[in-house]
C-alpha cells in the first residue's frame, strides 16, 4: 500500500487565492483527520470524517476553511480566501477504527505570501 | 472533551542515558495512547501504543506505561541514541473519536 497520499507536496500562493490541499487515505480506512501544524500552535485537528460523515469540525478556524469527502477513497481541503496567518503544514491521516492507529501522509506545506 | 497534557517541553540527554517524557489525560473514557515520533521536516509515525487495558508496554529500547486511576502515561527510552532526536507527541483517544495530542517534546541527545 503507498501509504496517505497527499497533493501538493508544496504550495506558495499570494493573499487572497484559494487553496485546494488534497487527501487519498489508506484503502480501507474508514476514518479520515485534517491536521494543522505550526511552530506556534503545535498539531492541531481541524476536522474529521467517519465513513465520509464529518464528525467534529470544530478545529476548523473561520469560515474561509472547508472539507469535503465524497467518497471513500478522497477528501479536500479548500481555503477560500487563503491569509498569510494560514501558512502551516497541513497533515492529512487516516485509520481504520477498529485497529486505533493513525496513520499520516506526508503533508503540504502552505506558503500564504 | 478530552485535554492531554505533555512535560517537559524540551530534554536533552546524553547518549546512552534514558529520556522519560509524561503526558497526562482528562477524559476517563480514553482507551488508546499512542505515542509518535516526529523528525525534522518529516510526518509524525506511531513508535508505541498501549491500550487501557494494559499497564506497559515494550519494544527494544522503548516502553510506555500507563497508571489508568492517575491518568498519566509515560514513554521511556533506554539507550539514547543521537537518531532517536526528534519531537515526540503523546495523544488520548477514545475508540471511533479524534485523538487529542499533547504539545510535543523536543528531544536532543548529544553524541
Amino acid at each position: 500500500d503507498a501509504g496517505v497520499i497527499q497533493s501538493p507536496r508544496h504550495e506558495v500562493t499570494e493573499m487572497g487565492q484559494e487553496v485546494t490541499l488534497r487527501c487519498k487515505p489508506i484503502s480501507g480506512h474508514n476514518s479520515l483527520f485534517w491536521y494543522r501544524q505550526t511552530m506556534m500552535r503545535g498539531l492541531e485537528l481541524l476536522i474529521y470524517f467517519n465513513n465520509n460523515v464529518p464528525i467534529d469540525d470544530s478545529g476548523m478556524p473561520e469560515d474561509r476553511f472547508s472539507a469535503k469527502m465524497p467518497n471513500a477513497s478522497f477528501s479536500t481541503l479548500k481555503i477560500q480566501p487563503s491569509e498569510p496567518r494560514d501558512s502551516a503544514v497541513y497533515f492529512c491521516a487516516s485509520t481504520m477504527t477498529r485497529d486505533n492507529e493513525q496513520f499520516f501522509g506526508p503533508g503540504t506545506r502552505l506558503t500564504v505570501l | 472533551g478530552e485535554n492531554v497534557e505533555q512535560h517537559p517541553s524540551t530534554l536533552s540527554v546524553q547518549e546512552g542515558d534514558s529520556a522519560v517524557i509524561k503526558c497526562t489525560y482528562s477524559d476517563s473514557a480514553s482507551n488508546y495512547f499512542p505515542w509518535y515520533k516526529q523528525e525534522l521536516g518529516k510526518r509524525p509515525q506511531l513508535i508505541i501504543d498501549i491500550r487501557s487495558n494494559v499497564g506497559e508496554k515494550k519494544d527494544q529500547r522503548i516502553a510506555v506505561t500507563l497508571n489508568k486511576t492517575a491518568k498519566h502515561f509515560s514513554l521511556h527510552i533506554t539507550e539514547t541514541q543521537p537518531e532517536d532526536s526528534a519531537v515526540y507527541f503523546c495523544a488520548g483517544r477514545r475508540n471511533a473519536g479524534k485523538s487529542t495530542f499533547g504539545d510535543g517534546t523536543t528531544l536532543t541527545v548529544k553524541p
